[in-house]
């Protein structure tokens, strides 16, 4: 079965410290990304990746680094965490392809981050 | 840049009633669309996704949602609303240029409370 997982599943972090979430999809897809949502609003891209070895920015990416080892894994990466970068983190994955046969993308069950 | 707007916030149906969530788009071309579903604490679950072709399409659990290019909307609703329907409903546009799917521009979102 298909599936995005992300780990850890809630973290709380300290204000300058370092935080790594990770994402590992069992989809073959080739297209990962990283999306941030705040309370009561929507999702947001922070960064994504076409391939293997290769990250690109998003439409928030300040403060947050991306890390893509493998296909199947996505790292997210808070260098020096702040207050603001609280909020719950979801990971997605999609198949390379375009039309109907495309598949939408799929998501992970998210990371709720607190940084104190 | 592309936009997406769901104009209510909330809304409250009574179970067995019907339901339409609004959502506006702003894209300069064909768009793709999907509507997402957030329950409580958990991760987005695809709804249904337009891919350009027939304007009305079905997804799962009884929702269907119809896309019209000259009002630059794609309305979701179903005849009768059960109270699993509970949830966070979010609308939200791809370019898909390139295979990226996923590279998606979410709506704020529209919560739904079901009242018996």
């Amino acid at each position: 079965e298909a599936a995005v997982t992300q780990s850890p599943r809630s973290k709380v972090a300290v204000t300058g410290g370092k935080v790594t979430l990770s994402c590992h999809q069992t989809n073959n897809h080739d297209y990962m990304y990283w999306y941030r949502q705040d309370t009561g609003h929507g999702l947001r891209l922070i960064h994504y990746s076409y391939v293997a070895d290769s990250t690109e920015k998003g439409d928030i990416p300040d403060g947050y680094k991306a890390s893509r080892p493998s296909q199947e894994n996505f790292s997210l990466i808070l260098e020096l965490a702040s207050l603001s970068q609280t909020a719950v983190y979801f990971c997605a994955s999609s198949a390379a392809g375009t039309g109907e046969g495309n598949q939408a993308p799929l998501f992970g069950e998210g990371t709720r981050l607190s940084v104190l | 840049a592309q936009s997406v707007t769901q104009p209510d916030a909330r809304v409250t149906v009574s179970e067995g009633a019907s339901l339409q969530l609004r959502c506006k788009y702003s894209y300069f071309g064909t768009p793709y669309l999907f509507w997402y579903v957030q329950y409580p604490r958990q991760g987005l679950q695809l709804l249904l996704k337009y891919y350009p072709g027939d304007p009305v399409v079905q997804g799962v659990n009884g929702f269907e949602a119809e896309f019209s290019k000259s009002n630059s909307s794609f309305h979701l609703r179903k005849a009768s609303v059960h109270w699993s329907d509970w949830a966070v409903y979010f609308c939200a546009v791809s370019m898909n240029t390139g295979g990226l799917s996923g590279k998606l521009t979410f709506g704020e979102g529209t919560q739904v409370t079901v009242i018996s």
